[in-house]
């Protein structure tokens, strides 16, 4: 059974600094993604990660991905108010996009 | 951009009636999904289909649930007989070949 552990489930963080979102999978997988939701709200895909060593960048946000330690990172640079949000990252095993989610990590960034 | 749409946002019903949750895929998606999430908790898949079938289905979609695709665009999800434990926010999706578009969601409240 695929399992998605996410660390840490909740983060509270002041503008301005930088911190690391942990995502561990416990099988190989083809595909990895990073949603973000507001309260409330849909999920909102940021990135999808296929690749080992796949990096992508959209803004104060950056995801990783090493297959081989089976482990993503989203990183945020510089936080602001806005980035305040639940961040799920999410593991596709076959491609077919029956996703595996991790618990989420709630992150609260304070003025 | 082109949107998955559900409804209704919110559904309230009694233990043991049926409900019906509503979707809109993207016009021109094949693959659709069911997930949900209880409060708090992760995003748990349901169900995929593809080409008017079930391609997949989780443990959780036992024979109180359907799913039906009854005209060209609407993609539709049955509880047939609700029970506490199906209160969720339950999310619709559909796919293009590189990406998971969810909907905005029903939240279903079982009383």
């Amino acid at each position: 059974e695929l399992k998605v552990e996410q660390n840490p489930l909740f983060l509270s963080m002041q503008e301005g600094k930088n911190y690391t979102i942990y995502c561990n999978y416990s099988t190989t997988s083809d595909r990895l993604y990073w949603y973000r939701q507001d309260p409330g709200k849909s999920l909102e895909s940021l990135f999808v990660l296929l690749s080992n060593g796949a990096v992508k960048q959209e803004g104060r946000l950056m995801a990783s991905l090493d297959t081989k330690a089976r482990l993503s990172t989203l990183h945020i640079t510089a936080a602001v108010h806005d980035l305040s949000a639940t961040y799920f990252c999410a593991v596709d095993r076959g491609s077919n996009y029956k996703l595996t989610f991790g618990k989420g990590t709630l992150l609260t960034v304070n003025p | 951009e082109p949107e998955v749409t559900q409804t209704p946002s919110h559904q309230v019903t009694q233990m043991g009636q049926e409900v019906i949750l509503r979707c809109v895929p993207i016009s021109n998606h094949l693959y659709f999904y069911w997930y949900r999430q209880i409060l708090g908790q992760k995003v748990e898949f349901l169900v995929s289909f593809y080409n008017n079938e079930i391609s997949e289905k989780s443990e959780i979609f036992d024979d109180q649930f359907s799913v039906e695709r009854p005209d060209g665009s609407n993609f539709t999800l049955k509880i047939r007989s609700t029970k506490l434990e199906d209160s969720a926010m339950y999310f619709c999706a559909s796919t293009s070949p590189e990406k998971l578009f969810f909907g905005s969601g029903t939240q279903l409240s079982v009383l």
